[in-house]
């Protein structure tokens, strides 16, 4: 089945500096690549997400590429804040099978 | 006017014992699920209902229950609980099965069961 692999499982950066996250998905039908983030003791929120016909999406301090024939998406997050401090999940999707597939998540620190 | 609320948020109980879990979403949506994280916050799906039908029912034991009234409301019923079932569970909600546009989460249900 589908499977989501995702990397580092801990990034800690300093204020300012750039964070990157990338996850690997396994079914070539996957075609909708959301990220969600968790702070503490919160609800998952999407922050962004992008399709398989576009190479790559921004959002202010966020953009997510995405490599279809590698099977590679990531999440780069410029200038980090600490309020970036958060869990954050990738996770893919298929027409066919009806739900997300999340990834392990990523447990990122943003050092004042 | 919180668009996927579950209730309750905190739920401690004892081995054995039998628990629901209740979400409701006013955002009009046709498809609804549950996911469950666990301690080292891994989401996982459990089920999922869309417009009252189960689409999706993962390997999950058969002591939990989905029940969907209504396109709005999903809940989960979870019998003889097992010290495992510990974990915080999610209700959400998207607007529909084939095309996905993200989902909306509920604020989660802390289950502990001692």
């Amino acid at each position: 089945g589908e499977n989501v692999e995702q990397h580092p499982s801990t990034l800690s950066v300093q204020e300012g500096d750039s964070a990157v996250i990338k996850c690997t998905y396994s079914d070539s039908a996957s075609n909708y690549f959301p990220w969600y983030k968790q702070e503490l003791g919160k609800r998952p929120q999407l922050i962004i997400d992008i399709r398989s016909n576009v190479g790559e999406k921004k959002d202010q301090r966020i953009a997510v590429t995405l490599n279809k024939t590698a099977k590679h998406f990531s999440l780069h997050i410029t200038e980090t804040q600490p309020e970036d401090s958060a869990v954050y999940f990738c996770a893919s999707w298929m027409d066919s099978s009806y739900k997300l597939i999340f990834g392990s998540g990523t447990r990122l620190l943003v050092r004042p | 006017d919180t668009a996927v609320s579950q209730t309750p948020k905190y739920l401690v109980t004892q081995m054995g014992n039998d628990k629901s879990i209740k979400c409701e979403q006013n955002l009009g949506h046709d498809t609804m699920y549950w996911y469950k994280q666990d301690s080292k916050k891994f989401l996982k799906i459990m089920f999922s209902y869309n417009n009252k039908e189960l689409i999706i029912n993962e390997t999950v034991p058969n002591r939990f229950s989905p029940k969907s009234p209504d396109k709005a409301h999903l809940n989960l019923h979870i019998n003889s609980l097992e010290l495992g079932d510990s974990a915080v569970y999610f209700c959400a909600s998207s607007p529909g099965t084939f095309y996905n546009y993200g989902y909306t989460f509920g604020s989660g249900t802390r289950l502990t069961v001692v």
